[in-house]
């Protein structure tokens, strides 16, 4: 069984509509990351959580919300999603060391028509 | 200037050919190096992981750092077709250790 899970694995949703996306993790990792992947933009980081209760703003926040229910779950919403908001997103963990790395799920394509 | 350049290419080489990949920064606080493989459709993996200057070698990866000339790369030898995938340059500073990626460079490697 994979790491780290992502569902929906693909979404296709229409401009104004609310869509979540979840992640879940059998690593044990205290860290999650949400990151959206465009053509020649590379990963860029939406939010990250270090723990249940911190909830932290990454570069490009805006137009979306998160939610940590629990250590091993990490959700990305878009509250009324847009056309821009098409892309790749990606999921990562991470434990706490300094030589610690991310691992990534396997991604969802979500296309905002 | 992004914090991280790296080349989106296409890099095209034939089989068996030595590839270099690179990466320059601008932040001198960087001080971990990482670098990631993604297929198409699936998510970055790990490949080589580095904090300090000089030379990491795992197999036909070498991964280098010139931490004075802010420069990173990564050597694959030998290429073979399977290797034919993105590699994305990511870098991290100390605290929280969020990594910055490069925006990958494609690799084709063709028989």
């Amino acid at each position: 069984d994979a790491d780290v899970t992502q569902t929906p694995r693909n979404r296709i949703t229409k401009t104004g509509k609310r869509i979540m996306l979840e992640c879940s993790q059998t690593k044990g990792h205290d860290r999650m990351y949400w990151y959206r992947q465009d053509p020649g933009l590379g990963l860029r980081l939406i939010y990250y959580s270090f723990d249940v209760k911190d909830i932290n703003k990454g570069e490009i926040s805006d137009g979306y919300s998160v939610s940590r229910q629990a250590q091993a779950k990490f959700s990305l919403s878009l509250e009324s999603a847009i056309p821009n908001q098409t892309a790749l997103y990606f999921c990562a963990t991470r434990a706490h060391g300094p030589t610690d790395t991310q691992y990534f799920g396997p991604g969802t394509r979500l296309t905002v028509l | 200037q992004k914090e991280v350049e790296q080349d989106p290419g296409p890099l095209s080489v034939p089989e068996g050919a030595i590839v270099s990949l690179n990466c320059t920064y601008s932040n001198s606080a960087f001080q971990y190096f990482m670098w990631y493989r993604q297929y198409s459709r699936k998510g970055p993996e790990l490949l080589m992981y580095t904090y300090s200057s000089g030379n990491k070698e795992d197999g036909r990866f070498t991964a280098q750092v010139d931490k004075s000339s802010k420069y990173i790369s990564l050597f694959i030898r030998d290429s073979q077709p399977s290797d034919s995938a993105t590699y994305l340059c990511a870098l991290a500073s100390g605290g929280s250790y969020i990594p910055t990626f490069g925006r990958g460079t494609s690799l084709i490697v063709h028989p």
